[in-house]
């Protein structure tokens, strides 16, 4: 069964530095493209970013909102995912998921880590 | 940017009823290399993370009852409930994965009347 359990998540003032981790299981982790998507409280979902597999070069492309912010990066030896914000704003509240990507499209979902932008 | 447009914002049906979710795209996500539409659908219930229903416009996911279908093509796209349950209660969103950034809709909030 795959799982992905993300952590990380917390209270940062605004201009403040999180990181998030998904550990993934129940697939071959390195073969698969994986994403962070958020939802800001009562809102729609927003893409953040993509990372391909090490076979397609671990490429990373991100939303305007983010880019020059976060970094998306992958241990493919310890099967977890990463997500590193820095510049925090209060736009960026929201639940941060991590998602399996195996076939383009969003697959897998975690259950979603609160991350909360606030002085 | 794709920007997807999904109307109506939201929906109230009887159970049993035939319910319908149209999502417009801004440009064609139809790939001209493999004649896929890069269109999926997501069914998010509340205090739940999304679940994919549907890709490449008409595929339903494993496990997903037959009562959903999508279908479209190019710019126009629909989500189809051929029978209302009460466990379909949801926001449902489009995403079109055919050129970064990925885009969803705003959302669709289908309730039982």
């Amino acid at each position: 069964e795959v799982q992905l359990v993300e952590s990380g998540g917390g209270l940062v003032k605004p201009g403040g530095s999180l990181r998030l981790s998904c550990a993934a299981s129940g697939f071959t982790f390195s073969d698969v493209s994986m994403s962070w998507v958020r939802q800001p409280p009562g809102k729609g979902l927003q893409w953040v970013g993509r990372i391909k597999t090490k076979t397609d070069g671990e490429t990373t492309a991100y939303a305007a909102p983010v880019k020059g912010r976060f970094t998306i990066s992958r241990d493919d030896s310890k099967n977890t995912l990463f997500l590193q914000m820095n510049g925090l704003k209060t736009e960026d509240t929201a639940v941060y998921y991590c998602t399996a990507d195996p076939i383009g499209a969003h697959r897998n979902w975690g259950q979603g880590t609160l991350v909360t932008v606030s002085s | 940017d794709i920007v997807m447009t999904q109307s109506p914002d939201s929906l109230a049906m009887s159970l049993g009823e035939r319910a319908t979710i149209n999502c417009k795209s801004s440009q064609s996500v139809l790939s001209s290399s493999n004649n896929k539409n890069y269109l999926t659908w997501y069914q998010q219930k509340p205090g739940q993370p999304p679940k994919l229903l549907i890709y490449w416009t008409s595929t339903r996911e494993s496990g997903v009852p037959d009562r959903f279908s999508g279908s479209g093509s190019g710019t126009d796209f629909t989500l189809t409930i051929s029978s209302l349950q009460a466990e379909d209660v949801a926001v449902y969103y489009c995403q079109q994965y055919y050129s970064i950034p990925i885009t969803f809709g705003q959302g669709t909030r289908l309730e039982i009347k």
